[in-house]
């Protein structure tokens, strides 16, 4: 795997609260992703990288923000937390000959 | 817009059958086709990944094969042991900001 880490790993906040997630990557691969998994949507692409301060949006990104400074790392932040976005969240990288995607453990946030 | 899914959504085989998960998407202009298997609460782990220009790929038990022009793939996996017991997800990457394409995966399990 691409040495990612993911903090914090369990979160409970309250709904208006902002919120950030961290994704550290130890491979140097240039594209990042932030999903989310939610029971019959399965893994939706919130937002990605493919560089330094170089993010774009996926398919539901509305409610959420990214910034990268370093190559090895990523932050999604809930600007302002709802119920709707209780779920768990995963980072990836993709890099490599075949550029496969690796996959954190996740964080789930409950959101109250 | 690209559409994975994956049939059947669950699958129960007794251990040591063969079985075989299958994965179609609309859109045939993939760069590669990728299998990931997740178990409970955890994160997703690569098995195979199939470039576009290749038909399969084979990783001890496990077979992977792509038929791009008719937008399917198939996981084989023999011989099927208690510890293959998961979620299997199929997931596309499109040339645009290689973003990765989820089904909703196949939840298998190998009852002794």
């Amino acid at each position: 795997d691409a040495g990612i880490t993911q903090s914090p790993r369990h979160k409970v906040t309250e709904t208006g609260t902002p919120v950030t997630l961290r994704c550290h990557q130890t491979e140097n691969h240039r594209y990042m992703y932030w999903y989310r998994q939610d029971p019959g949507h399965g893994l939706r692409l919130i937002h990605y990288s493919y560089g330094v301060k170089d993010t774009d949006k996926g398919e539901v990104s509305d409610g959420y923000s990214v910034s990268r400074s370093k190559t090895e790392d990523f932050l999604l932040t809930l600007e302002s937390a709802t119920s709707s976005q209780t779920s768990v969240y995963f980072c990836a990288t993709q890099g490599g000959v075949e550029e496969t995607q690796y996959f954190g453990p996740g964080t789930r946030l409950l959101v109250l | 817009k690209q559409e994975v899914t994956q049939i059947p959504a669950a699958l129960s085989v007794p251990e040591g059958e063969n079985l075989v998960l299958n994965c179609s998407f609309t859109d045939s202009a993939i760069y590669n086709l990728q299998w990931f298997r997740q178990d409970p609460g955890k994160g997703l782990t690569s098995l195979l990944l199939i470039q576009s220009s290749q038909r399969e790929q084979t990783s001890g038990r496990l077979n992977a094969s792509l038929d791009k022009s008719s937008g399917r793939s198939t996981l084989y996996i023999a011989a099927s042991q208690p510890g293959d017991s998961a979620t299997y997800l199929c997931a596309v990457l499109t040339g645009t900001a290689s973003k990765l394409t989820f089904g909703t995966g196949t939840r298998l399990q190998v009852t002794l």
